[in-house]
């Protein structure tokens, strides 16, 4: 079965902290993705990344950054958090380009709020 | 600009066949995802549609209509379980997927 482990399911952090949220995926798959999703809201891609080192802005990558280092692990880094970025956020990642259908497997999410 | 438009909440009865409708305006169209959300849970893959027609799975099937630009997740035998949120997901031109904010379904006994 493909795992994504998010390292924190809850965290609270005042507003102007850096925050760190760690994704790590165990089947080997290129693609990575930070989502956030808000009630009433699809949900709004952040970063995606296609390869070690190799970053890409989505939707709305405004206050935030990310880091791939090595293949399994993407991290979202807030560098400096605000109470608007207060929001569930899930870290997903696919085998798209391959005979996949490129379906997503998420982790089970991070809630932040922001104080 | 990119759209996707499926109903806020919908309710059915238990044993009962329920039809959550999608329509969608992408810039391209490469495919569309089905996934179902439980309350505080994470997305899971239901169903991927790329070609016109039905697709079904067990108790679940996906309709795609791309000169409609409309598709239906159909759920029949609902169970008290199904009760979930059900994420519509085409993929633009660029392979990205296009959220829908979700359907809400409560299944009542």
């Amino acid at each position: 079965d493909v795992k994504v482990t998010q390292s924190s399911r809850y965290l609270v952090k005042r507003t102007g902290e850096k925050v760190f949220l760690e994704c790590v995926q165990d089947m080997d798959h290129e693609n990575m993705f930070w989502y956030r999703q808000d009630p009433g809201l699809g949900l709004r891609l952040i970063y995606f990344s296609y390869d070690v080192k190799m970053k890409e802005k989505g939707d709305i990558p405004e206050g935030y950054s990310v880091s791939r280092e090595k293949k399994e692990r993407f991290s979202l880094i807030l560098e400096s958090a605000s109470t608007n970025q207060t929001s569930m956020y899930l870290c997903a990642s696919s085998l798209w380009g391959t005979s996949n259908t490129g379906e997503l497997f998420f982790g089970e999410g991070s809630r932040l709020t922001v104080l | 600009g990119q759209n996707i438009d499926q109903p806020t909440e919908m309710t059915a009865t238990e044993g009962a066949i329920v039809q959550i409708n999608c329509t969608y305006q992408t810039s391209g169209f490469n495919g569309l995802f089905w996934y179902q959300q439980h309350a505080g849970e994470a997305p899971t893959f239901l169903s991927y549609n790329v070609l016109d027609g039905l697709e079904e799975k067990g108790r679940f099937s996906s309709f795609l209509s791309r000169s409609k630009g409309y598709s239906y997740l159909l759920l029949k035998e609902l169970q008290m379980k199904d009760s979930a949120s059900y994420l519509c997901a085409p993929l633009d031109s660029n392979y990205q997927l296009i959220w829908g904010a979700g359907t809400k379904l409560i299944i009542k006994p």
